[in-house]
């Protein structure tokens, strides 16, 4: 059965350093997103693709995240530099009709 | 903007029971809505999806309702199991043709053997 991958599934770093998450889609699945979910909250949208195209990023913190999605494949999230608040949940997820597949999620944990 | 709540936070059932989870919605204008399951640490998975045209969806023992001009959808399970354990997550897909899900905060249903 088809799944996204994503990786590492965890990362420990250090405050002020730089992080980056992998994610490969569902094949064939144009649309790509990341969320970030914090200890006992709901998963929150922080970018949205369709093919390389950002479709909604108003919730990505820009100042220090960024993603893409050069070929319209797998994605990179990244974080630089980190800070104590982004340890959190990372959860990729793809689409092809609205329904959407998640991945097993990165765990990231700044110290 | 579109917000969801679910209720409980919690649940605590002994072995055997049907119980419901909760889930409300503030803008009834939805395209779908989906109940995913979350095992500590891990991701997503989808349960069931109900398109905003439809009332109920099934899925073995669990059972989801949708009525859309309240705001409002039910998971249901039957016979629980000790492997149903894990958090409950509602969210909505408000349309427009942006396939962007809201969620809830999630129930965190426990089992008892």
């Amino acid at each position: 059965e088809a799944e996204v991958a994503q990786s590492p599934r965890y990362k420990i770093t250090e405050k002020s350093q730089a992080v980056a998450f992998w994610c490969d889609p569902i094949s064939g699945h144009a649309t790509l997103y990341w969320y970030r979910q914090i200890l006992g909250q709901g998963p929150e949208l922080l970018v949205q693709f369709q093919d390389e195209s950002v479709v909604d990023d108003s919730q990505l913190p820009k100042d220090r995240f960024s993603a893409e999605r050069l070929k319209g494949v797998d994605s990179t999230l990244k974080i630089q530099p980190a800070e104590l608040g982004d340890s959190a949940m990372y959860l990729c997820a793809s689409s092809l009709s609205g329904h959407e597949f998640f991945g097993s999620g990165t765990r990231l944990t700044v110290v | 903007k579109q917000e969801v709540t679910q209720i409980p936070a919690a649940l605590s059932v002994p072995e055997g029971e049907n119980l419901v989870l909760n889930c409300s919605f503030t803008d009834s204008a939805i395209y779908n809505l989906q109940w995913f399951r979350q095992d500590p640490g891990k991701g997503l998975t989808s349960l069931l999806l109900i398109q905003s045209s439809q009332r109920e969806q099934t899925s073995g023992r669990l059972n989801a309702s949708l009525d859309k001009s309240s705001g409002r959808s039910t998971l249901y399970i039957a016979a629980s199991q000790p492997g149903d354990s894990a958090t409950y997550l509602c969210a909505v897909d408000s349309g427009a043709g942006s396939y962007q899900l809201t969620f809830g905060k999630g129930t965190k249903l426990s089992v008892i053997p």
